[in-house]
């Protein structure tokens, strides 16, 4: 049990161009989802966190703006890279989290986003 | 501040047994997990520590000092397989982690 998949598991755009990831939770209720980026060698980084139905809270010096986070249902999550940069090319990394007391995380396969 | 340390790389033989440390200073403590990751894939859960002491499980042992703000992942046996990255993650006031910098483990024949 307590499966999260992610789509697509990687993708190559164009400079100034969106991309949209979906996170889904495959047997449970997400209640709470988290996105990371992580660069190469370097640990996760959280970039912000949302409930579903309301709005994603940001992490310090992540635009939410270019950054679109929408959790429109309990089993999906997304994040919408806008006007992508070469920089912003990185292995993105959904979790979830159920509505229980436990603090464990699901973490899904991650996303390689290559932007050039 | 949020602080979550540990080593970037270490390095060890199979068969030999190797502890990876992570020393944390967080504003709020709800326990500490450590994860497996290997590149390019989704961190692999490992262990869960709350309350102090020592968590077994088959080849891997985690142990927690709150006091101390300290804990470790043991591995034995090493096999070549283990060769990863290591992740500690701090629960914070929330449910949010605060991921350490993580430590590249090698394994070497």
């Amino acid at each position: 049990g307590a499966v999260v998949s992610q789509h697509p598991s990687w993708v190559i755009c164009k400079s100034g161009t969106s991309v949209k990831i979906e996170c889904r939770s495959l047997d449970f209720q997400a209640t709470t989802m988290f996105w990371y980026r992580q660069f190469p060698k370097q640990s996760l980084m959280l970039m912000a966190t949302s409930n579903e139905g309301s709005k994603a809270t940001y992490e310090q010096g992540v635009e939410k703006d270019k950054f679109l986070i929408n959790h429109a249902s309990l089993t999906l999550s997304t994040l919408t890279v806008t006007s992508a940069h070469p920089e912003d090319s990185s292995f993105y990394i959904c979790s979830a989290r159920g509505g229980d007391s436990s603090y464990e995380q699901y973490f899904g396969p991650g996303t390689r986003l290559t932007v050039t | 501040g949020q602080n979550i340390d540990q080593p970037t790389e270490m390095t060890a033989t199979e068969g030999a047994i190797v502890q990876i440390n992570c020393t944390y200073q967080t504003s709020g403590f709800n326990g500490l997990f450590w994860y497996q990751q290997h590149a390019g894939e989704a961190p692999t859960f490992l262990s869960y520590n709350v309350l102090d002491g020592l968590e077994e499980k088959g080849r891997f042992s985690s142990f927690l000092s709150r006091s101390k703000g300290y804990s470790y992942l043991l591995l034995k046996e090493l096999q070549m397989k283990d060769s990863a990255s290591y992740l500690c993650a701090v629960v914070s006031g929330t449910y949010k982690y605060i991921f350490g910098t993580g430590t590249r483990l090698k394994v070497l024949a």
